[in-house]
């Protein structure tokens, strides 16, 4: 089945400590998006791509890095300058061009800094 | 930029009353976007409108689009329970930079 897998689910992170979120796509799709979402918040763009080997600032790309080394694979890196990094993170994907349709979002992951 | 804007954030309504919520952008946007998010959950897609006086109909709910005035609306008809949920619109940019609302946290009592 075609989808987008964030992983993990969940991740306890330490004060200090980077951490990577793995989100992986198999629909073919060109573009690939993180976004945060805050409870009661809506979702604030950090880095989107869309193509290999480019990607765009978002927002809020403060404290966090990306890669594009793969059209299937987008990885955002939570970096120790994030001041305030407990989230709800959303990994999404779509085509690209004139008849480019919806986001499709992944599960998410839930990342607490203890 | 981009700025998109929902109102209301919060609405409680009754099971088979008709609401609407309303998105206004600051800027010119190719796609408006209107998704649904439960609880704890991860976002689904519910319309994408392409062009002015687009309208989209899924069941009770309804999507229009006036490029002109900026501002998209999503219609609730005679609402019940499972409709309760989180809605957020969201409009493309360019580059394809896509910008989401705050969202409208929907609660519908029976």
């Amino acid at each position: 089945d075609g989808g987008i897998t964030q992983s993990p689910k969940y991740l306890f992170r330490k004060e200090g400590q980077n951490v990577t979120l793995s989100c992986e796509q198999n629909l073919n799709h060109d573009a690939m998006y993180w976004y945060r979402q805050d409870p009661g918040q809506g979702l604030r763009l950090i880095y989107y791509s869309q193509i290999v080997n480019d990607f765009q600032k978002g927002d809020i790309a403060e404290g966090y890095s990306v890669s594009r080394e793969k059209k299937e694979s987008f990885p955002l890196t939570v970096t120790s300058a994030q001041k305030n990094p407990t989230a709800f993170y959303l990994c999404a994907s779509k085509e690209t061009g004139v008849s480019a349709g919806e986001l499709f979002f992944g599960e998410g992951s839930r990342l607490t800094v203890l | 930029e981009l700025k998109v804007e929902q109102n209301p954030l919060f609405l409680s309504m009754q099971e088979g009353k008709n609401y609407t919520i309303y998105c206004n952008y600051s800027t010119t946007s190719d796609r408006l976007y209107w998704y649904r998010q439960d609880p704890g959950k991860s976002l689904e897609s519910l319309f994408v409108l392409l062009s002015n006086g687009a309208v989209k109909q899924e069941g009770r709910l309804m999507a229009s689009l006036d490029t002109k005035a900026r501002l998209s609306t999503l219609h609730i008809t005679a609402a019940v329970h499972d409709l309760s949920a989180t809605y957020f619109c969201a409009g493309r940019y360019r580059d394809d930079k896509i910008i989401f609302g705050k969202g409208t946290r929907l609660h519908i009592l029976p």
